[in-house]
């Protein structure tokens, strides 16, 4: 069965750190681009940062210089390292997998609270 | 930066058919997909590549994209289909962008 499993997610500090992890089950995961998405509780879907096969990264605006995406592909995994934490940043943060120009398979989620 | 617009609701009786409109700059010259996300769920993929269904989407739900606008159909909706429904395109200045959002209500 094609999976993914994030976690990491937890209460952080204005100005923390958190890393979220995605586990890849069910599919060859070095083939795929992979990516993170958010959605603040009772909003939208927002894209947040991408990694590609080869490594290239892609970020939203409003993270870069603050987030790191990155992959492990020997251990099926994708990662989020998030810096100097906003409120704004508060939402549930979904792993997905990109394919034919779309998110074919997400994950459930993983909450990130950014509250002093 | 690129922004994808998306009626805030749509109403629909059980059995009827349900347009959801996403409206962008030249849409029409880009991929559209459009996922499905029911209350306390993760997003499902219903429709890629403006027209074409994942594996496992019933035939009633179908896309276009032509112009600035790309629309979901679901033909003979039911019950089940009640959910929010986003619409999303690549763009070169945004990326990976997300519509509004619309909450399909069958009443």
């Amino acid at each position: 069965e094609v999976q993914l499993v994030e976690s990491g997610g937890g209460l952080v500090q204005p100005g923390g750190s958190l890393r979220l992890s995605c586990a890849a089950s069910g599919f060859t995961f070095s083939s795929y681009d992979m990516h993170w998405v958010r959605q603040p509780t009772g909003k939208g879907l927002e894209w947040v940062s991408g990694v590609g096969t080869a490594g290239d990264t892609y970020y939203q605006v409003s993270v870069k210089g603050r987030f790191t995406i990155s992959r492990e592909n020997a251990k099926h995994s994708l990662y989020l390292q998030m810096n100097s934490l906003r409120a704004g940043d508060t939402a549930v943060y979904y792993c997905a997998r990109f394919s034919d120009d779309s998110f074919d398979i997400w994950g459930q989620g993983t909450m990130v609270t950014v509250s002093s | 930066s690129y922004e994808l617009t998306q009626p805030p609701s749509v109403s629909v009786s059980p059995g009827q058919t349900a347009s959801i409109t996403c409206s962008g700059d030249k849409l029409g010259n880009k991929y559209a997909c459009w996922y499905q996300q029911k209350p306390g769920q993760s997003p499902v993929l219903v429709i890629y590549q403006d027209n074409k269904r994942p594996s496992g989407i019933p035939e009633r739900f179908s896309g276009s994209n032509s112009g600035n606008t790309a629309t979901l159909t679901i033909s003979g909706t039911q019950a089940m289909d009640e959910a929010d429904y986003y619409c999303q395109a690549w763009d070169s200045s945004a990326l990976y962008v997300f519509g509004t959002g619309t909450k399909v209500t069958v009443l």
